[in-house]
């Protein structure tokens, strides 16, 4: 089964408008972390914001924010005011407990349109 | 701000041949890891390492070999290169707890073809 499930492969906005894009996790841990990442064509793989699973408040950072709903295993980035930039691939990633490694989703598209 | 440097962003080898990939990092990070990463399939992790001269498998092991003879390097192996290694591979390091982004940073990656 998968532990990270990003249900959209693809998603288009406007420039400007909101997005919100969805991560559903699954671990038995009490304790874990979850991060989200983006991608541009570059390749580089870009930290964009961090949850921990004791935190009590919703992550944010500048244009992003993470709707964190515990009791529903999702973890949903929300970009607010989007930007031509922002078109890249976004991926949602799990660090379980004191396990080094992360778990990745499979990722999803965003294009931002003009 | 921490940095990860691929040495390498893109590169072409023969099947057979013996590729290495070097990674280095700059913040004296004690863990290092390689993935690859394919359409579909998301990143998968290679090898990674949590202090030097130690290293434990991923998930997709077979074909790779991996060295860390210093903190600051992780250089990933292909003794001996096939077409099915054709990817993109990114290596990351990881600080402390405590830190903005718990400590994960990717370098740039390198686009690996063999032929």
């Amino acid at each position: 089964a998968q532990k990270i499930t990003q249900t959209q492969p693809g998603m288009f906005v406007q420039e400007k408008e909101a997005v919100t894009l969805d991560c559903t996790y699954d671990t038995s841990d009490q304790s874990y972390g979850l991060f989200w990442y983006k991608q541009p064509s570059s390749g580089e793989m870009i930290f964009l914001i961090y949850q921990g699973s004791y935190d009590e408040q919703n992550a944010t950072e500048g244009r992003y924010s993470l709707n964190f709903q515990k009791a529903r295993k999702s973890a949903n980035l929300v970009i607010s005011a989007s930007q031509l930039g922002d078109s890249a691939m976004y991926f949602c990633a799990m660090r379980e407990g004191y396990n080094r490694k992360l778990i990745w989703g499979l990722g999803t598209s965003l294009a931002v349109n003009p | 701000d921490v940095k990860v440097t691929q040495s390498s962003r893109y590169l072409v080898k023969r099947t057979g041949e013996k590729v290495f990939l070097e990674c280095v990092q700059d913040m004296d990070h004690e863990n290092m890891f390689w993935y690859r990463q394919d359409p579909g399939l998301g990143l998968r992790l290679i090898y990674f390492s949590y202090d030097v001269k130690m290293k434990e498998k991923g998930d997709i092991p077979e074909g790779y070999s991996v060295s860390r003879e210093k903190k600051e390097r992780f250089s990933l192996i292909l003794e001996s290169a096939s077409t099915n290694q054709t990817s993109m591979y990114l290596c990351a390091s990881r600080g402390l707890r405590g830190a903005p982004n718990y400590g994960y940073t990717f370098g740039s990656g390198t686009r690996l073809t063999v032929v």
